[in-house]
This record gives C-alpha cells, structure tokens and sequence, in this order.
C-alpha cells in the first residue's frame, strides 16, 4: 500500500527553527510537495521537490533524499503566522498526489 | 481572477437528502479534483477528471457522484446524505502536465449531515 508519515503535532518557539519530516512509501515517485494550511483554510502550496537535494526559498527550505523516502520541511526564524497545518505530499506513478495527514505547527512566543 | 470557486461556503442537510456540491474554476487547467478532509486523515481523494468529458474514481468514491461537461465546472454529487459523509470537501485544479502538477484549492465547502 501507499503510506506516507509525518508527525501529528509539534510545538516550537516564535524565531527558532523547526524541522518536520516525512516518510512516503508509494508505488514510484515523480515529486515532492509540501503545503500550508491555516486553520479553516485551503491549503496552498509551499515547495516542490524531484531531485536529491535542498530547496531553499526565503525562511523555508525543502530537502528530499528518495533512497530513502525521506524529505524535511525546515522554517527558520518562526513567526507566529507560521502557525498551521504543513501537509506532505507525493506524486506517484500515477500521478496522482498521494497525501499525509499533515503536521499542526503550534508556535508559542 | 478568482481562481477557484466553491459553494455553498457550508450547509446542513438531512440524511437521505440530494446534494451538489459546485466549483468552477477560471484558470483553464485540464484537471480537477475533489477531496474531503477529515480530522486526522488528511486529504482523501474523492474522484477526479485529467479533461473535460473524463471521470476517475479516487480513494474513496462510494456514494459520491461527479460529472465534467466543460473545462470550467466540477460538481460534486450526493445521491442520498448519510452522516458519514460530514466533512470539509475541497475542490482543486491543476494544469495537468506531469509530472508536475502542483494542486490549486478552493475556499471548501464545510458539510453537516444530521
């Protein structure tokens, strides 16, 4: 079966750095994304990985390692507005976007 | 340019009860899709269509009924409300060239069944 894993919630402090990761296991790959979600909200799009390697886009930063079905989401210098829903999701052979669960950012002053 | 459009916003419906669920976009991409998100499952695909005139079903299709009769429009149908199916529905489109095919969302669409 298809699965990916991110961790349900994590707690972090306004201007620190946060990394939250995600484990996929899918029937092939053709990218990575990740996405944002405010509460109440749609989700909008963040990143976009298909090679090995980091994408760094201002304060957020994607990283990607298909041997081992891993990527990281890091954010630096949180601000409160980063508080949100971060949502991983896989393009597979399909491709059809296969998604996690997602990951509450909760941050705290 | 509004993007994608979803409505109603939100509604509560009796069990047993017909419901479209509408969303169209301006953005003239090829592929649309509906899911639902539920607490701690994420997004599920519901069904979607790579082109006007095409329909495919996704993760969970049962009791959900689409139709793409042109580019723009994507309704979503429930033939016969049951609880189970109270969630937030999300209609998203993409232009559909693989394999990039970075997903626009709509507003969503909250719905209750009693």
């Amino acid at each position: 079966g298809q699965n990916i894993d991110q961790p349900t919630e994590m707690t972090a402090t306004e201007g620190a750095i946060v990394q939250i990761n995600c484990t996929y296991q899918t029937s092939g790959f053709n990218g990575l994304f990740w996405y944002q979600q405010h509460a109440g909200e749609a989700p909008t799009f963040l990143s976009y990985n298909v090679l090995d390697g980091l994408e760094e886009k201002g304060r957020f930063s994607s990283f990607l390692s298909r041997s081992k079905g891993y990527s990281y989401l890091l954010l630096k210098e949180l601000q409160m507005k980063d508080s949100a829903s971060y949502l991983c999701a896989v393009t597979d052979s399909n491709y059809q976007l296969i998604w996690g669960a997602g990951t509450k950012l909760i941050i705290k002053p | 340019i509004a993007g994608i459009t979803q409505a109603p916003t939100s509604q509560i419906l009796a069990a047993g009860r017909r419901m479209t669920l509408r969303c169209t976009q301006d953005m003239r991409h090829n592929a649309m899709y509906w899911y639902r998100q539920d607490l701690g499952l994420g997004l599920r695909l519901i069904h979607y269509s790579n082109t006007a005139g095409t329909t495919g079903k996704g993760e969970v299709p049962d009791g959900y009924s689409v139709s793409r009769a042109n580019t723009d429009d994507f309704p979503l149908t429930l033939a016969s409300a049951v609880p189970s199916q109270t969630s937030v529905y999300f209609c998203a489109s993409s232009d559909g060239e693989a394999p990039y095919n970075e997903q626009f969302f709509g507003p969503g669409t909250r719905l209750t069944v009693l």
